[in-house]
């Protein structure tokens, strides 16, 4: 299984674009890039899922280059209640859809 | 659509008593899954349940630990006895999408609140 890692923790201010950048060096062939949030005192909530190139939905985009080896999450105009932890995940189908935990990135978003 | 539940939200029993923890999935959902995390760790994974089947308890640390699901739909958790390294937070999560092979497949999981374990 790929391992990630990201940075443990990430200030920022009310407004402002967070780019949290997660490396995957080991990433296999069939492995799925996806993100997850976590506010204190609730479950992980999904963001967002990727393979290659560029994923964006309503709450986030997610860039992969062509490598694969790395991805980031973007988080545009960042406020307040976007002060979580972050977790990249990275697994293959072939792992029945269980979830591999990191130890996420702290984000901190001030005013 | 209700959430994903979890019953209780906090639990605290003495070391060797029983606990037994329930969750309550997405309707529908036949993908159920419990992780927990013990202080200053990780998420662990635990097990994954199809339906009412086992499919993957690779993570069940030891017998002390049983999880069911019977009739696919709520499942429990029971410590027995409990020790005091199983404090931690249980999460439950479910998911609709079962596993159809390459670049198909959705990591998408609704996770529960958890539920709070203290053994003292």
């Amino acid at each position: 299984l790929a391992k990630t890692t990201q940075p443990i923790s990430m200030d920022s201010y009310e407004g402002q674009e967070v780019n949290i950048t997660c490396s995957h060096n080991n990433i296999a062939t069939n492995d799925y890039i996806t993100w997850y949030q976590q506010f204190p005192s609730q479950g992980p909530r999904f963001i967002i899922q990727g393979y290659k190139t560029k994923v964006t939905n309503e709450v986030a985009s997610l860039f992969i280059p062509a490598d694969r080896k790395s991805s980031t999450l973007s988080l545009p105009r960042v406020s307040l209640s976007d002060t979580a932890v972050y977790y990249c995940l990275v697994g293959g189908y072939n792992q029945g859809g269980k979830l591999i935990f990191g130890q996420g990135t702290e984000l901190s978003v001030k005013p | 659509e209700a959430g994903v539940t979890q019953f209780p939200s906090h639990s605290v029993i003495e070391k060797g008593q029983t606990v037994t923890l329930r969750c309550d999935p997405i309707s529908g959902h036949d993908n159920l899954y419990w992780y927990r995390r013990v202080m200053g760790k990780e998420i662990k994974f635990l097990l994954h349940f199809v339906k009412e089947s086992k499919q993957d308890e690779s993570g069940m640390p030891n017998n002390r630990f049983l999880a069911e699901r019977t009739g696919g739909t709520y499942s429990t958790l029971k410590v027995q006895p409990a020790e005091l390294e199983d404090s931690g937070v249980y999460f439950c999560a479910s998911s609709p999408h079962t596993r159809e092979g390459p670049f198909t497949v959705s990591y998408e999981q609704y996770f529960g609140p958890g539920t709070r374990l203290t053994v003292t």
